[in-house]
Formats: C-alpha cells, structure tokens, sequence
C-alpha cells in the first residue's frame, strides 16, 4: 500500500520568507510525528499528533514553527521568518496507534539561502 | 526515555552476520527497544522492537540482555543494501511515543 509521502521533496527559499511542507500519511493511522533532521545527525523530534490535536510540540525551536493537522489526515508544517538555521531534512512519520512502530516518508529538504 | 549508546562506525563483508550492539544501561521496566536504519536519502526505516524477549523477523534478530542493558541487532547475511546508518531508540509505552535518535551506527557492507 501507499506509504507517507511529503511534497515537495525540495524546497529553495530566501532568508525571511514564509514556508509550508506537507505531509500525507499512511491511510488510517491516527499518529502523526514531525522531526528534523540536520546533516550527520539523526533526526529531532518537533511534534506529535493524535488526530487533529497536537498533543506534545515541545520539540518546535521557536514560535516561527508551527503545524496544522485539521481533518486528522494530512498535516502542514509551516514556518515563518526562514532562517539559514531551518536548512535540513524534515520528515514526516505515521502510526496506526501511538504505541506502534512509526513509518517515515522521505523528507523534504529545505535550503534556506 | 532512556538515552542509547551505539559505536560510529562498522564494516561487514558481504554475507557474514552484522551484529550492531546499542547500550541502554538507564531502560525502564516497560520501555521497548525499536531499530531503525536509513540508507542515504531516505526517510528511516522500521527493523523491529523489543521489550525482553528475543524477536525475528524477516529482516533481522533482535537480542535483548537479561538485565535489559544492551540489545543486538542481527542481520544475519548482509548485502550491500544493507549498508545505512542504524539507529537504536528506546522508547516507553506511555507518554507521546516520540523517537529520540542518537547519531546511530554506520554499517558498511564490503564487496
């Protein structure tokens, strides 16, 4: 079946300007997780969905960050203000309930220039 | 959560076992152990968990301490595939289920 897939897959923006990824699970799965991934690390935790609530984004850096998941389904990421800092991958990952494994799509990669 | 301890690196030549230690030495009584990897620009991939017992899959074997301080991942014939960053993660039931990553282990499979 269909995985978790993120548009776009890249994404060039200039320093100051507004950005939003999406992410479309797995059909069905009610967990919803964004992380961040910088070059040669493992990726970081942002923040978690249970349908359309966020129920823990203490992981956001800042009050630039900020994610939506309005029918419980797709999600967006969104970010103001880019800065050059906000260059990495970000990933998307699902779960059909929170206490199972979490599947991950491919990332978008954003470059802040 | 309990914080993992992996090496940096590792090389396996093609077909023999990759074995991957990971040490959790503060796990709690009902915190799993999940493996992940990533092969190069790609999301992370799902390998298999564990709470205490021994598990396989078609992937790979998991082995779990008795006293539940270090785990083992097994793949028991490498491929060049299989060549990825392996991640160890422990995570607990409850709470917001979030992955903690460390910096993983980097598996080279060698031709």
């Amino acid at each position: 079946g269909a995985g978790v897939s993120q548009t776009p897959s890249n994404k060039v923006t200039e320093k100051g300007k507004y950005v939003e990824l999406r992410c479309d699970p797995i059909s069905g799965h009610t967990a919803l997780y964004w992380y961040r991934q910088s070059l040669g690390q493992g990726p970081e935790f942002l923040i978690y969905f249970q349908g359309t609530g966020a129920a823990d984004d203490s992981g956001l850096p800042n009050d630039r960050f900020f994610a939506v998941r309005p029918e419980g389904s797709v999600s967006t990421l969104k970010i103001q203000r880019t800065e050059r800092g906000d260059s990495a991958v970000y990933l998307c990952a699902s779960s059909l309930i929170p206490t199972y494994e979490q599947y991950f799509g491919p990332g978008t990669r954003l470059t802040v220039t | 959560d309990a914080k993992t301890t992996q090496p940096t690196s590792m090389d396996c030549a093609e077909g023999r076992a990759a074995n991957l230690p990971c040490n959790h030495s503060t796990i709690s009584g009902n915190e799993y152990v999940y493996w992940y990897r990533q092969i190069h620009s790609q999301g992370p991939q799902y390998i298999i968990h564990g709470l205490k017992n021994n598990e396989t899959n078609e992937m790979a074997s998991l082995i779990i301490t008795e006293d539940r301080k270090s785990s083992t991942l097994i793949l028991p014939h490498a491929t060049l595939r299989d060549t990825a960053v392996y991640y160890c993660i422990v995570r607990g039931p409850s709470g917001t289920y979030k992955y903690i990553f460390g910096t993983g282990t980097r598996l080279k499979v060698l031709a």
